[in-house]
Formats: structure tokens, C-alpha cells, sequence
């Protein structure tokens, strides 16, 4: 299993522009989010999935976008990208809710940096 | 709403001494408490857990605690190499919630 994989790894972008960060997992788990943590800083939610089709927004989630159409894939959109959004974005996922006690699998991160 | 603290915000042990990091939660209805283990370049990976019906669990080297009352749980590493340098995150969540809630972090140095 290759887990959770995301792409790019490094992207610069300028500001004003769009771009898609992607994430897909294989390991059929249901539960996927979306972090940012910004250097020395702790993760903060963006937006989360239950399942696919169903979506919801987490502590941060102005200037983002989401959905969920397959299990498998998790992308998250940035329009009109400001340089507050300059961070280092994790995808994870979990076979069930965290309230499950299920542990949260992350990938390597994609480091985003908007001039 | 619930809210994680952690300290301290960084550590720096000789090599071959213990590493304490500290975690106090706000949600008595918490259960289940992770620890993460950050490495540069990389993303966060589980490295112990505890439910709230334990009060200790061990692997190895590394251990964590748990003070339902106080409402405090703490990771223990003794014997501290090079390699457990990184960035240690607790978190906590609670029965029927689908999301959990991270500390700010810890950065653990070992020096040689």
C-alpha cells in the first residue's frame, strides 16, 4: 500500500492564481481531511470528509474548496491564491471518525508558497 | 469549544536523558488521546496512544500518561537518541466526533 500520496510536493504560485492540491489514499478509508501548518506552528483543519459526497468545513476554511467524489481522492482548491495561503498542506485519512479512536494516516505534505 | 494545550514548545535533552512533554485538554468527555511524531520534511506519524480507561501505556522507550481528574496526559521518552529529534504533537477527540483536536506542538532536540 502506498497510503496516502500527495501532489505536487512543491508548488509556487502567484497571487491571484488557482491551483488544485491532490490527495488520494488506498486504503479504503472513509474519513479524510486537509491541514495547514504554517512554519512553528501547529495543524489547523481546513475541510473534512465523512465519506464521499459529503463534505464540511474545519477551523480554516476561507480561500478553499473541496470535494469528494470517489472514496480514494481528496483535492482541495485554492482560488485566487493570497500569500497568507503560503503553507505546508497535509492530506490524512482515518477508517473511521476520530471519536472512533481511529488513527489519522498523513502524507508527506505539499509545500505551497504564493508571491 | 474543546482546546488542547501543550508545553513545552521546544525541548532540548543531552542524549541518553528523558523527554517529558505535557498535555492538558478542556473536553471531559475525551476518550482517546494520540501522540504524533513529526520528522522534517514529512508528515505526521502515530507513535502511541491511550484510551481513557488506561492510565499508562508503554512501548520501548516511549510512554504516555494519563490523569482523567486533572484532566492532563503527558509522553515520556527515556533513553533519548539523535533519531528521536522531531516534533511531537498530542491531540485528543471524543466518542462520536469526527475530528480531532491537535496541541501546538513540541520540538524536540537531542544533543550528542
Amino acid at each position: 500500500n502506498a497510503g496516502v500520496t500527495q501532489t505536487p510536493k512543491f508548488h509556487i504560485l502567484k497571487i491571484g492564481q488557482s491551483m488544485t492540491l491532490q490527495c488520494t489514499q488506498d486504503m479504503n478509508h472513509n474519513y479524510m481531511y486537509w491541514y495547514r501548518q504554517d512554519p512553528g506552528m501547529g495543524l489547523k483543519l481546513i475541510y473534512y470528509s465523512v465519506g464521499a459526497g459529503i463534505t464540511d468545513k474545519g477551523e480554516v476554511p476561507n480561500g478553499y474548496n473541496v470535494s469528494r467524489s470517489t472514496t480514494e481522492d481528496f483535492p482541495l482548491r485554492l482560488e485566487l491564491a493570497a500569500p497568507s495561503q503560503t503553507s505546508v498542506y497535509f492530506c490524512a485519512s482515518s477508517y473511521s471518525g476520530q471519536g472512533s479512536n481511529s488513527p489519522l494516516h498523513f502524507g508527506n505534505g505539499t509545500r505551497l508558497t504564493v508571491t | 469549544g474543546e482546546n488542547v494545550e501543550q508545553h513545552p514548545s521546544t525541548l532540548s535533552v543531552q542524549e541518553g536523558d528523558s523527554a517529558v512533554i505535557k498535555c492538558t485538554y478542556s473536553d471531559s468527555a475525551s476518550n482517546y488521546f494520540p501522540w504524533y511524531k513529526q520528522e522534517l520534511g514529512k508528515g505526521p506519524q502515530l507513535i502511541i496512544d491511550i484510551r481513557s480507561n488506561v492510565g499508562e501505556k508503554k512501548d520501548q522507550r516511549i510512554a504516555v500518561t494519563l490523569n482523567k481528574t486533572a484532566k492532563h496526559f503527558s509522553l515520556h521518552i527515556t533513553e533519548t537518541q539523535p533519531e528521536d529529534s522531531a516534533v511531537y504533537f498530542c491531540a485528543a477527540s471524543k466518542r462520536s466526533a469526527s475530528k480531532i483536536i491537535f496541541g501546538s506542538g513540541t520540538r524536540l532536540s537531542i544533543r550528542p
